[in-house]
Order: structure tokens, then C-alpha cells, then sequence
């Protein structure tokens, strides 16, 4: 299994462009979810989803885009991108959303620059 | 309020010695902490897991303890190898399967 992975590894944007961090797993967990770590800060949750077809927000949404219409895919997308989107974002999927405080498996990490 | 708190924030240890990481938190209910480690440029992976009824935990040079009473964890780290540079990262799963991360105990190794 190759676990979580995530596409590109890293990105450079220009204020206004748009793009999309790509996850995927292969381990049919139902949970994923997207984190963003910058320094001196803990990995703060963007967005989440249970499942195919089911997103949520997480702690700070505004300026990101999920979807999920497969199990294994979970893409998350930049509209505008600002410079505070500067920073290092995690994939991470669980067998369930009660597990992931049990067992959550992290994807490589994309470090994205906005200039 | 960050709910989970680590110290210290760095440290700086020589090949070979012990070092102790702290964890304190203030979720509740509690349902269990787990202890990750982030290699630099990569995504955390899980060192250990432990429950309410936990108190010991180890995973080879690694040993976690839980003090459910006083909301404290600690992770001491045996005979460090330059392969333990790191950030360690403190995660508290509470009620409704809420998680709060802590913002990491960053360790460098030195020969």
C-alpha cells in the first residue's frame, strides 16, 4: 500500500491564482481530511469529510474548496490564493471519523508559497 | 486557549543521552493522547497511543507515560540517535472525537 499521498510536494503561486493539492489513499479509509501547519503552531484542520460525497469545514475554511466523489481522492482547492495561505499542508485519512482519534495517517505534505 | 501545551518548545541533546518531552492538557472528557513524530519535511507518523487506563506506554527507545489525574503526559526518549531529530507532537482526543494538537516539541540531536 502507499498509504496517503499527496501531489505536488511543492508550489509557488502568484496572489489571485488558483490551484489544486491533490491526496489520495488506498487504504478505503472513510474519513480524510486536510491540515495546515505553519510555524510555531499546531496543524490547524481546514477541512474534513466522512466519506464520498459528504464534506465539512474544519477550523479555518475560509479560502479553500473540497470535494470528495470517490473514497480515495479528497482534492483541495485554492480559489484566490493570498499570501497567508503560505504555509505546509497535510493529507490525513482515518478508517472512520470515530477513529481518527484512534489511528490517522498523514500524507508527505505540500509546501505551498504565494507570492 | 490551546487546550494541549508542550515543553519545553526546543531542545539541544547530545548523541546518547535521555531526554523527557512534556505534554499537558486541559481537554475533557478524555478519551486518549497519542504521541506523533515529525521528521523535517515529512507528515507525522504515530509513536504511541494511550488510553485513560494507560500509564506506561514504550515503543522501542521510546516510552510514554499518562497521568490521567493531572492531565499530563510525558515521552522520554532513551540513548537518542541522530535519527531522533524531530518534532514531537502531542494529540488529545476528547468528547465528541474532538482532537487538539499541540504545537510540538521540536529535538536536535548532536554528535
Amino acid at each position: 500500500n502507499a498509504g496517503v499521498t499527496q501531489t505536488p510536494k511543492f508550489q509557488v503561486l502568484k496572489t489571485g491564482q488558483s490551484m489544486t493539492l491533490q491526496c489520495a489513499q488506498d487504504m478505503n479509509h472513510e474519513y480524510m481530511s486536510w491540515y495546515r501547519q505553519d510555524p510555531g503552531m499546531g496543524l490547524r484542520l481546514i477541512h474534513y469529510s466522512v466519506g464520498a460525497g459528504i464534506t465539512d469545514q474544519g477550523e479555518v475554511p475560509n479560502g479553500y474548496n473540497v470535494s470528495r466523489s470517490t473514497t480515495e481522492d479528497f482534492p483541495l482547492r485554492l480559489l484566490s490564493a493570498a499570501p497567508s495561505q503560505t504555509s505546509v499542508y497535510f493529507c490525513a485519512s482515518s478508517y472512520s471519523w470515530r477513529e481518527r482519534g484512534v489511528e490517522q495517517f498523514f500524507g508527505p505534505g505540500t509546501r505551498l508559497t504565494v507570492l | 486557549k490551546n487546550q494541549v501545551e508542550q515543553s519545553p518548545q526546543s531542545l539541544i541533546i547530545l548523541e546518547g543521552k535521555n531526554c523527557t518531552l512534556q505534554c499537558n492538557y486541559t481537554v475533557s472528557p478524555f478519551s486518549n493522547l497519542r504521541w506523533y513524530k515529525q521528521d523535517t519535511g515529512r507528515g507525522p507518523v504515530s509513536l504511541t497511543i494511550m488510553t485513560f487506563s494507560e500509564n506506561t506506554k514504550s515503543n522501542g527507545r521510546y516510552t510514554a507515560t499518562l497521568d490521567a489525574d493531572t492531565k499530563q503526559s510525558s515521552l522520554h526518549i532513551t540513548a537518542s540517535q541522530l535519527s531522533d531529530s524531530a518534532s514531537y507532537i502531542c494529540v488529545v482526543s476528547g468528547g465528541n472525537n474532538r482532537l487538539a494538537f499541540g504545537k510540538g516539541n521540536q529535538v536536535v540531536v548532536i554528535p
